[in-house]
């Protein structure tokens, strides 16, 4: 069983880049990035996968950038240029290669967009 | 992008009821892609179902899933207290992966 754990600022100025860390105990495999805004739902932000290429959303394709350190077993996020509107809580998810579903979470790491 | 729309946005029955929640697709999603979650208050999404209705070995069998092409349902059958949160179906026939906006089920 993999166990994930996100981690990063909880506040981030507006303009200025995201950065978010997902460490994982267990093997290293795909892995995605969720966000979910305050009361609202979920919205895929992109995967990475061993030996693969990142894929993202295409509305967040501009300023997203996910990276994976296998050595160290952590998976990155860098979102850049960022408004209120990515106050988020923030989620890493284990993605199953043959079915795509998400079946391992890590708690959520709450992002405020804020001066 | 896959737009999937569930219904109904919410729902209050009683412990022992049947729920029944529905998932439909803007275009058709291989079955094989059609996942469903459960996400309690302050936790993380939870998998229930992937492949449409195939169950994790920790989930009961309470929980079930069908349906195919653009039209998915999860039912919830003997309804438990525990059972209290939101409920979200997830395609990742195609990309981006999307979620459908959720159905809260309060009990």
């Amino acid at each position: 069983q993999v166990r994930l754990q996100a981690s990063g600022p909880g506040l981030v100025r507006p303009s200025e880049t995201l950065s978010l860390t997902c460490s994982v105990s267990g093997d290293m495999s795909r892995f995605s990035w969720i966000r979910q805004s305050p009361g609202k739902g979920l919205q895929w932000i992109g995967s990475f996968s061993d030996g693969g290429t990142p894929q993202y959303n295409p509305s967040l394709r501009r300023r997203v950038t996910i990276l994976g350190d296998t050595s160290r077993k952590q998976v990155s996020l860098r979102l850049t240029s960022v408004t209120a509107a990515d106050t988020a809580l923030y989620y890493c998810a284990r993605e199953n290669f043959a079915y795509g579903f998400l079946d391992s979470w890590s708690q959520g790491t709450l992002v405020t967009v804020s001066p | 992008d896959i737009v999937l729309t569930q219904s109904p946005g919410s729902l209050t029955l009683s412990p022992g009821e049947r729920a029944t929640l529905s998932c439909r697709a803007s275009q058709s999603v291989n079955v094989n892609f059609l996942a469903w979650y459960q996400q309690k208050p302050g936790q993380a999404p939870r998998l229930l179902l992937y492949a449409a209705y195939l169950r994790p070995t920790d989930i009961p069998d309470r929980f079930s899933g069908s349906g195919s092409g653009t039209d998915f349902t999860l039912t919830i059958n003997r309804l438990q207290p525990e059972d209290v949160g939101v409920y979200y179906c997830q395609q990742r026939g195609a990309s981006p992966l999307t979620f459908g906006q959720g159905t809260r089920v309060q009990i």
